[in-house]
């Protein structure tokens, strides 16, 4: 069965960076995109962009260029968000979500979440 | 960007009843890529519907969307208690991806 696995909760300091990893299994991995949404506290859902795992090209929300990262290890299956110059805004969890097999697909299946804290 | 405004903020009604959601685009969704998921306290969102009115694998009938252009509605016809969530469109047709602000459906 599709599964994405995340890494676990995370708490920064301002102006640091995060890695939030995201493991895909149980189907090819190579062959769907995937998305990074996150969540403020009591907020909606945040798209900030989406990678495909075969070559690794990204499309980033206009908001988060500059300071997102996302890389593919198709050794893995693993997919990571780098977040940089982390503000007390960035606090949120952070979603990984499998696509489809083109970019303008709904995502249909979703990682547990990851919280970041950023707390001086 | 397309900006998605869903109406009501909060709804709340009663077991057995038909619940209808609206979500209102900024401008024409390509290619009716219109989705609509569901979310739970302290859990990921769950596709429920995409393509505007495609139920996705295991969403029972009582789930449906509908629309075209601007104007969608996403309708749960007899309502359970389980069916108590937020709901929230999203367009995935043109970049960024973007959500509504989404709904929240109370069961009395």
């Amino acid at each position: 069965q599709v599964q994405l696995a995340q890494s676990g909760a995370e708490v920064k300091k301002p102006g640091a960076s995060v890695r939030v990893s995201c493991k895909a299994s149980g189907y090819m991995f190579v062959s769907y995109y995937i998305h990074w949404v996150r969540q403020g506290p009591g907020q909606g859902l945040e798209w900030m962009g989406v990678i495909n795992p075969s070559g690794g090209s990204t499309d980033l929300a206009q908001s988060f260029r500059g300071r997102v990262t996302m890389i593919s290890d198709t050794s893995t299956g693993t997919v990571y968000m780098d977040l940089s110059g982390l503000t007390f805004e960035d606090t949120a969890v952070y979603f990984c979500a499998r696509g489809g097999q083109w970019i303008q697909s709904p995502v249909d299946y979703w990682g547990q979440g990851t919280l970041v804290t950023v707390s001086s | 960007e397309i900006v998605l405004t869903q109406s009501p903020g909060t709804l709340s009604l009663s077991p057995g009843e038909r619940a209808t959601l609206s979500c209102r685009a900024s401008q024409n969704i390509h290619s009716n890529y219109l989705a609509w998921y569901q979310q739970k306290p302290g859990q990921a969102p769950r596709l429920l519907i995409y393509g505007v009115s495609t139920r996705a694998t295991g969403i029972p009938d009582r789930f449906s969307g509908g629309g075209s252009g601007t104007d969608f509605t996403f309708i749960i016809s007899r309502l359970e208690p389980e069916d108590s969530a937020v709901y929230y469109c999203e367009q995935y047709g043109q970049s960024p991806n973007t959500f509504g602000q989404g709904t929240k459906l109370e069961i009395k």
